[in-house]
């Protein structure tokens, strides 16, 4: 069936360093992929998604490019911040199926 | 911005107790669906509703589990004899309609405590 391997965490940078959680897929057909977001006592939260191959989904400096090639859907973004601490689940839907998640990865950033 | 919410945030219940997980989906959203998350695990879906009736569910879905729609506003997930192993954050989602493009709206989550 259709899986999520994420990176292992917990991920530990200081402010302003360059993140990147790897993400990787396994789906019969072409799915949607999506980055949540769980910060400290809240829900999750929809950070991006990429509906197609080589759409590029963004959200509050964050990116993820969709690689069928590789399928891969890596989060980066170019300076995180204090506020970026929180748990980074990267997602999958295949159609009319839920959603399927990795294991989630926890970033830590430090001042 | 319109959002899901839960109640209660946290519940304790002693093994065998029946409990009801309350979730509010976002108003003109027309599937609903409930994931939990067993501490240090990935989220799982366990099952999605769709016109008052359940439209998928998953193997963890047995028959201590139910859902209801019991009027407009509300969405149930009923554990009718508790497990210890039913410990786990219990997260409610909605979404206008169905599609891998559908994005899933959640709330923020009931964690359960079964002793």
């Amino acid at each position: 069936g259709d899986s999520v391997t994420q990176m292992e965490g917990p991920v530990t940078l200081s402010e302003e360093a360059f993140l990147t959680i790897n993400c990787t897929y396994t789906a019969t057909g072409y799915p949607s992929l999506f980055w949540y977001v769980q910060y400290p006592g809240e829900g999750l939260q929809l950070l991006l998604k990429a509906t197609k191959a080589d759409d590029k989904g963004s959200n509050k400096g964050f990116e993820a490019t969709y690689r069928k090639e590789t399928t891969s859907f890596h989060l980066e973004k170019g300076s995180v911040q204090v506020s970026d601490s929180a748990v980074y689940f990267c997602a999958l839907s295949g159609g009319n199926t839920p959603l399927v998640f990795g294991n989630g990865t926890r970033l830590s950033v430090i001042a | 911005e319109p959002e899901v919410t839960q109640t209660p945030s946290h519940q304790v219940t002693q093994m065998g107790q029946e409990v009801i997980l309350r979730c509010v989906p976002i108003s003109n959203h027309l599937y609903f669906y409930w994931y939990r998350q067993i501490l240090g695990q990935k989220v799982e879906f366990l099952v999605s509703f769709y016109n008052n009736e359940i439209s998928e569910k998953s193997e963890i879905f047995d028959d201590q589990f139910s859902v209801e729609r019991p009027d407009g506003s509300n969405f149930t997930l009923k554990i009718r004899s508790t497990k210890l192993e039913d410990s786990a954050m219990y997260f409610c989602a909605s979404s206008e309609s169905r599609g891998k493009e559908e994005t899933q709206y959640f709330g923020p989550g009931t964690r359960l405590l079964v002793l």
